[in-house]
């Protein structure tokens, strides 16, 4: 059982290149979130999932697009990517009827 | 913007010291959780509290609530090494689907 994994775990972008951060849970989990975490900061919400084929916006969407691919699978896709979205990704995700989330050990991105 | 502010930003103490961490929100909430994240690591659940509770108590944490005044208190007792990380709020306001506003954290070190 390995929880909720992350890949890359680290990548290096130049700006305008595109990339797709990979978020897959093993616990049949339904909701599933994205989060970027800056230095001396709490965690902001991006997007998540409530459930398979829902997707909505968190705090700051801006720059990125999502898909759950299923009810395993949440990816977070940069199109277009920038230096203001240098920072840690973490994935969570939470089971029905329940309170607390479980994160993924997160994807450190370098935007130059 | 963020819902949890998290006091004080830093705290080291010695080795068998209780540690207390506070945190203030702006909005009702549903319940509020806390998480530790270890360097370079994702976020672990360790209590929640729901907006119906006082205190709660789990091992040697300790968590209360005063929605009143908005706020919410962690207390770690009898510190060990182990306990050094970051130490997060996030409250949850339910609108419709779970969203959790973190704070800022409190980075804690204790001294061996």
């Amino acid at each position: 059982n390995a929880g909720v994994t992350q890949t890359p775990k680290f990548q290096v972008l130049k700006t305008g290149q595109s990339m797709t951060l990979q978020c897959a849970q093993d616990m049949n989990h339904n909701s599933m979130y994205w989060y970027r975490q800056d230095p001396g900061m709490g965690l902001r919400l991006i997007y998540y999932s409530a459930s398979e084929g829902t997707t909505d916006k968190g705090e700051v969407p801006n720059g990125y697009n999502v898909s759950r691919l299923n009810k395993r699978e949440f990816s977070l896709r940069l199109e277009s990517a920038a230096p203001s979205q240098t920072s840690v990704y973490f994935c969570a995700s939470r089971r029905q009827g329940a309170d607390e989330q479980y994160f993924g050990p997160g994807t450190r991105l370098t935007v130059t | 913007s963020q819902q949890g502010e998290e006091d004080p930003q830093a705290l080291s103490i010695q080795e068998g010291e209780n540690a207390t961490m506070n945190c203030s929100y702006k909005t009702s909430i549903n319940n509020l959780q806390w998480y530790r994240q270890n360097s370079g690591r994702g976020l672990v659940h360790l209590i929640l509290i729901r907006s119906n509770e006082r205190e709660k108590h789990s091992g040697r944490l300790r968590v209360t609530l005063d929605t009143s005044k908005k706020s919410s208190s962690l207390l770690i007792t009898a510190s060990r090494a182990a306990d050094t990380a970051s130490y997060f709020c996030a409250t949850d306001t339910w609108q419709g689907a779970q969203k959790l506003v973190f704070g800022q954290g409190t980075r804690l070190t204790i001294n061996p």
